[in-house]
């Protein structure tokens, strides 16, 4: 069974940083390529980041471009999304989700997210 | 960036009836990439239909997909009380990839 177990949110001053883990299991981690999206509280998705399989190469959103940094470790079956220089507009419920196959495809499993607050 | 618009914001119906939603794109998306994702409160979303189209696995036959270029329709032919939900349209052909905004199927 495909799980995706996100950790490390929490409440954050603007201007501080936090690192973001998703543990995978259930299929060949090193074989997918990975995303991040987010979810403010009571709002819409937003495409965060994206990592393909083999970690060499990522996409931001412009709105998080120069502050977050996505990466992986095949090894560990665990997906990370760095956020550094942290705003109140960066509060939402982070998920991270598996595309179904090799680029340009949906996202076909997710996990249940984690809570990021920047506040003062 | 492709901005995509979906209508109605909220739809008010009931169990039984048939609904459909729009997602329109600022410019025109293959339908290979064009997929409508349901969220219900407190959950992840999860993958209903993809290439504008193709059910996901285990996803019932009442929900259908169509569209090409910029105009693409999610339809539930007859609902359920579990569909009721919010939907979104997500193109994944271009970065970055985006979502609609959502559209809130509601019980009437």
């Amino acid at each position: 069974e495909v799980q995706l177990v996100e950790s490390g949110g929490g409440l954050v001053q603007p201007g501080g940083s936090l690192r973001l883990s998703c543990a995978a299991s259930g299929f060949t981690f090193s074989s997918y390529w990975m995303h991040w999206v987010r979810q403010a509280p009571g709002k819409g998705l937003v495409w965060v980041s994206r990592i393909k399989s083999d970690g060499r190469s990522t996409a931001y959103a412009d709105s998080v471009k120069g502050r977050f940094t996505i990466s992986r470790d095949n090894a560990k079956n665990t997906l990370y999304l760095q956020m550094n220089s942290l705003r109140a507009e960066d509060t939402a419920l982070y998920y991270c989700a598996r595309e179904s196959g090799y680029g340009s495809t949906p996202l076909d499993y997710w996990g249940q997210g984690t809570l990021v607050t920047v506040s003062s | 960036e492709i901005v995509l618009t979906q209508s109605p914001v909220t739809l008010s119906l009931s169990p039984g009836e048939r609904a459909t939603l729009s997602c329109r794109a600022s410019q025109s998306v293959s339908s290979t990439y064009l997929a409508w994702y349901q969220q219900k409160p407190g959950q992840a979303p999860r993958l209903l239909i993809y290439g504008a189209s193709s059910r996901a696995t285990g996803i019932p036959d009442r929900f259908s997909g169509s569209g090409s270029g910029t105009d693409f329709t999610l339809t539930i032919s007859r609902l359920e009380p579990e569909d009721f939900a919010v939907y979104y349209c997500q193109q994944y052909g271009s970065s970055p990839r985006t979502f609609g905004q959502g559209t809130k199927v509601e019980i009437k």
